[in-house]
């Protein structure tokens, strides 16, 4: 069956530190993946998408990797703050025929900057 | 521009009541997704709308959840009897176009507290 592993234990970093977050999947072939913030009350709010065909995407202090080959995407966020202290949801997508946007999340991994 | 509004924000509800959740979405998407998200763990479609048609209804628990988006626009979830089990947050989405790769834009959800 399909899954989507994130860790799900707290990942807890000092400030300005760079945070690594990990995506794996299995029995997937996604078309792309996207990634979401939650905040604690709050939906998740879109922040990334990486197509299969690109290795890399980045957004400010923001980097997505997409390897289809390891079934893996990696999230960083360099010189973090405090202020980035949230849940990560990454969401692949197959994207085929008649699934439109079709996404399905991962368990979230959640992420503790201290200052 | 106003962002996906969901009302009400937290029920608590006894177990065997009926309850029913709200979604307004992003003015001019077409597509509307419900999600359940359980404590700890990534949203999960229950259904997903083009226009007013169910497109996807697969994970939605028919024998006691009901949907329904008549005009094309807001849309209601039911739940009847509402089950200690469906404690959860309640999640609705919108996106721009079917079949593309637009991100979705969540509401802030509804805390269902089954007691």
């Amino acid at each position: 069956s399909q899954k989507i592993e994130q860790n799900s234990e707290a990942l807890n970093i000092q400030e300005g530190k760079t945070a690594t977050l990990t995506c794996n999947y299995t029995n997937y072939s996604p078309a792309y993946l996207q990634w979401y913030r939650q905040d604690p009350g709050r939906g998740p709010v879109f922040l990334l998408l990486i197509r299969e065909n690109e290795k890399e995407k980045r957004k400010e202090r923001l980097k997505v990797t997409f390897d289809t080959t390891l079934k893996q995407s990696l999230f960083h966020i360099t010189a973090s703050q405090p202020a980035d202290s949230a849940t990560y949801l990454c969401a692949p997508s197959e994207g085929k025929n008649n699934a439109g946007n079709m996404l399905t999340f991962g368990g979230g991994t959640r992420l503790m900057v201290k200052p | 521009e106003a962002g996906v509004v969901q009302s009400p924000r937290y029920k608590i509800i006894e177990k065997k009541q009926p309850v029913a959740f709200w979604c307004n979405p992003i003015s001019g998407h077409n597509t509307l997704y419900w999600y359940l998200q359980n404590l700890g763990q990534g949203p999960e479609l229950l259904i997903r709308y083009e226009n007013e048609e169910a497109v996807d209804d697969s994970q939605l628990p028919k024998d006691r959840f009901s949907a329904e988006r008549l005009k094309g626009v807001d849309s209601t979830l039911k739940i009847q009897p509402a089950e200690l089990g469906d404690s959860a947050v309640y999640l609705c989405a919108s996106s721009g176009r079917s079949g593309s790769t637009d991100t979705q834009y969540f509401g802030p959800g509804t805390r269902l507290t089954v007691l």
